[in-house]
């Protein structure tokens, strides 16, 4: 079972360069989450999709756009990278229909931004 | 503000030394506690969700606990493979996550 699918795994950006982080799921959730992970700063909210049509802002969503595609995929986009935005992407998915289940990830995007 | 606070930030045991990892939160109203275990170089793997106080949840040598304030990740004669980092979280609007910062367990043979 693939779950949650994210590529790239690893990418070096120049600053102002742009590009596009992909996550799919093959598990019918509804809801997808794109988070960065940063050295003791933990796992923290970028941008949710709570349904397909609906994206809301997280904790830090400045520099980053995002689009759910469809069910199955939601992106995350860097228009003009930063420095500070080296860091480790995780795209995560669930069905808050059933309050049981929890969030599933994927394995990540290693990004380092010169 | 909603807090999850996690302690220690590392730990090292022998193998086969029991010990507890805390995390201790602030929202009231509490839709749910979870756990999840994360490699070096993988994502987040959940590992319990605990709704609420009294419950616990087992598997293979890890149980959690619940209490009003906190939760407690206890980890029984530990092996090297138990090694990893631990994360609790509980939820925000619209279900994403509000992690902690995570401690790191390391197991030594």
């Amino acid at each position: 079972n693939a779950g949650v699918t994210q590529t790239p795994k690893f990418q070096v950006l120049k600053t102002g360069q742009s590009m596009t982080l992909q996550c799919a799921q093959d598990m019918n959730h509804n809801s997808m989450y794109w988070y960065r992970q940063d050295p003791g700063m933990g796992l923290r909210l970028i941008y949710y999709s709570a349904s397909e049509g609906t994206t809301d802002k997280g904790e830090v969503p400045n520099g980053y756009n995002v689009s759910r595609l469809n069910k199955r995929e939601f992106s995350l986009r860097l228009e003009s990278a930063a420095p500070s935005q080296t860091s480790v992407y995780f795209c995560a998915s669930s069905d808050p229909d059933r309050s049981d289940q929890p969030q599933h990830f994927g394995d990540g995007t290693r990004l380092s931004i010169l | 503000e909603d807090q999850v606070t996690q302690s220690p930030e590392a730990l090292r045991l022998q193998e086969g030394e029991s010990s507890s990892l805390n995390c201790s939160y602030t929202v009231s109203g509490l839709r749910g506690l979870f756990w999840y275990r994360q490699d070096p170089g993988k994502g987040p793997e959940f590992l319990f969700t605990l709704y609420s106080a009294g419950e616990e949840k087992e598997k293979e040598r890890l149980k959690a606990t619940l209490t009003k304030k906190e939760s407690f990740l206890h980890i029984t004669a530990p092996k090297p493979e138990d090694s990893a980092t631990y994360l609790c979280a509980d939820p925000l609007p619209g279900y994403a996550l509000n992690f902690g910062k995570g401690t790191s367990l390391l197991v030594t043979p």
